[in-house]
């Protein structure tokens, strides 16, 4: 079954430093999605992607974070100077299409832990 | 989108059926009811959506009244695989994100 896959599973930075979270979307999937979950509370939002810019962010999605699909199969996340609040697990997101059923489907990839120091 | 109200946690012997309710009792016509669920730490699971008929498939069964105001996902016969926060999320035709509230704490008791 096609799946979504993340890496790293699991990053330490320090505070100040820029972080690359990375994606592989499953491959026929046109939207993309960035969600957060800090430890022990809600998943959250963060950003939409489709047909090469963003379609929706949060609040959460300030100037520190962007968003590329720099080739037909990644789907990065970049955190340019990183805080410790934004110690978390990241999941990547996609899905096939926006039917008229709402967002369809989306399959989630197991996450990027990140630990800021 | 609508708000929705599910119990914090619920109990649920191995074998038997978990109901899962869910209230969204602000739903508008356009919303489908969703539900998710994330086993630990892993990323949410999609499972069935329905917008006001009854949905089954391989995984459980939706219940959405009448009126639409609650719903209950199904699961038949429950494993200990199915422990896992049951999220019940409302989402308008078109829309993008998912809203994740608390969900439910299903644990499956041997």
């Amino acid at each position: 079954e096609p799946e979504v896959t993340q890496t790293p599973s699991h990053q330490v930075t320090q505070m100040g430093q820029e972080v690359i979270l990375r994606c592989v979307p499953i491959s026929n999937h046109l939207y993309f999605y960035w969600y957060r979950q800090i430890l022990g509370q809600k998943v959250e939002f963060l950003v939409s992607f489709y047909n090469n810019e963003i379609s929706e962010k949060s609040e959460i999605f300030d100037d520190q974070f962007s968003v590329e699909r720099p080739d037909g199969s990644n789907f990065t996340l970049k955190i340019r100077s990183t805080k410790l609040e934004d110690s978390a697990m990241y999941f990547c997101a996609s899905s096939l299409a926006r039917r008229g059923d709402g967002t369809g489907e989306l399959f989630f990839g197991e996450g990027s832990r990140l630990t800021v120091l | 989108d609508a708000k929705t109200t599910q119990p914090t946690s619920m109990d649920c012997a191995e074998g038997r059926a978990a109901n899962l309710p869910c209230n969204h009792s602000t739903i508008s016509g356009n919303e489908y009811v969703y539900w998710y669920r994330q086993i630990h730490s892993q990323g949410p699971q999609y499972i069935i959506h329905g917008l006001k008929n009854n949905e089954t498939n391989e995984m459980a069964s939706l219940i959405i009244t009448e009126d639409r105001k609650s719903s209950t996902l199904i699961l038949p016969h429950a494993t200990l695989r199915d422990t896992a926060v049951y999220y019940c999320i409302v989402i308008r035709q078109g829309a993008q994100k998912l809203v994740f509230g608390q969900g439910t704490r299903l644990t499956i008791n041997p």
